[in-house]
């Protein structure tokens, strides 16, 4: 079974710093993952996902995240931190063996912005 | 032209009462699902329908009662309210078949039970 740990369970960024959110998971083969982030008393959105391929991939609003599967983990990236990004964020790992897509979230990480 | 949409946002109700919640995509998707948001964040997987069939019932007590009456819709009916039902409720929906999985959220749905 598959399995995700966000070990940073608050993250304090300055506006315009850079940041990185750390996502480790554990499964038997190669997984899909996934990052969503979700503000205050919204649902959820796919900022960037993991299937094949280039391991360093490009999601919407300027994260990005890489697959480095000897550490087994997909780190979130972002260059330049704007106060809107605070929000909670989500790693999710999926099965491959199954188009029906069982996500395991981890339990998510706070940023928070500081100007 | 909301892609997953929930109804109602908000439930407050009293314990043992009986309460439904609402889901629909436009997605075009074939996959739908339940997720249930603790107080301390974490989403857990309630229940997968694919094609109005029941695909991933994870644990859940048989008082939470899914039901698909088209791809479109999946709606979630719970029986005998308790206090610990207390929780937001996402809904979800994805692509089965192809290459890409990604699950799309609804905006939840706050339960609060007294």
């Amino acid at each position: 079974a598959q399995s995700v740990t966000q070990p940073d369970i608050h993250i304090t960024v300055s506006e315009g710093a850079s940041l990185e959110l750390r996502c480790n998971y554990s499964y038997g083969a190669t997984p899909y993952l996934f990052w969503y982030v979700q503000s205050p008393g919204q649902g959820l959105q796919l900022l960037l996902k993991y299937f094949s391929g280039d391991t360093l991939v490009q999601g919407i609003k300027g994260f990005e995240a890489e697959f480095k599967r000897s550490q087994s983990s997909f780190n979130l990236r972002k260059p330049s931190v704007h106060w809107s990004d605070a929000a909670e964020y989500f790693c999710a790992v999926g099965a491959r063996n199954t188009g029906f897509q069982k996500l395991v979230f981890g339990t998510g990480t706070r940023l928070l912005v500081s100007p | 032209d909301t892609a997953v949409s929930q109804t109602p946002k908000y439930l407050v109700t009293q314990m043992g009462n009986d309460k439904s919640i609402k889901c629909e995509q436009n997605l075009g998707h074939d996959t739908m699902y339940w997720y249930k948001q603790d107080s301390k964040k974490f989403l857990k997987i309630m229940f997968s329908y694919n094609n109005k069939e029941l695909i991933i019932n994870e644990t859940v007590p048989n008082r939470f009662s899914p039901k698909s009456p088209d791809k479109a819709h999946l709606n979630l009916h719970i029986n005998s309210l308790e206090l610990g039902d207390s929780a937001v409720y996402f809904c979800a929906s994805s692509q089965a078949s192809g290459y890409a999985y990604e699950q799309y959220f609804g905006p939840g749905t706050r339960l609060t039970v007294t």
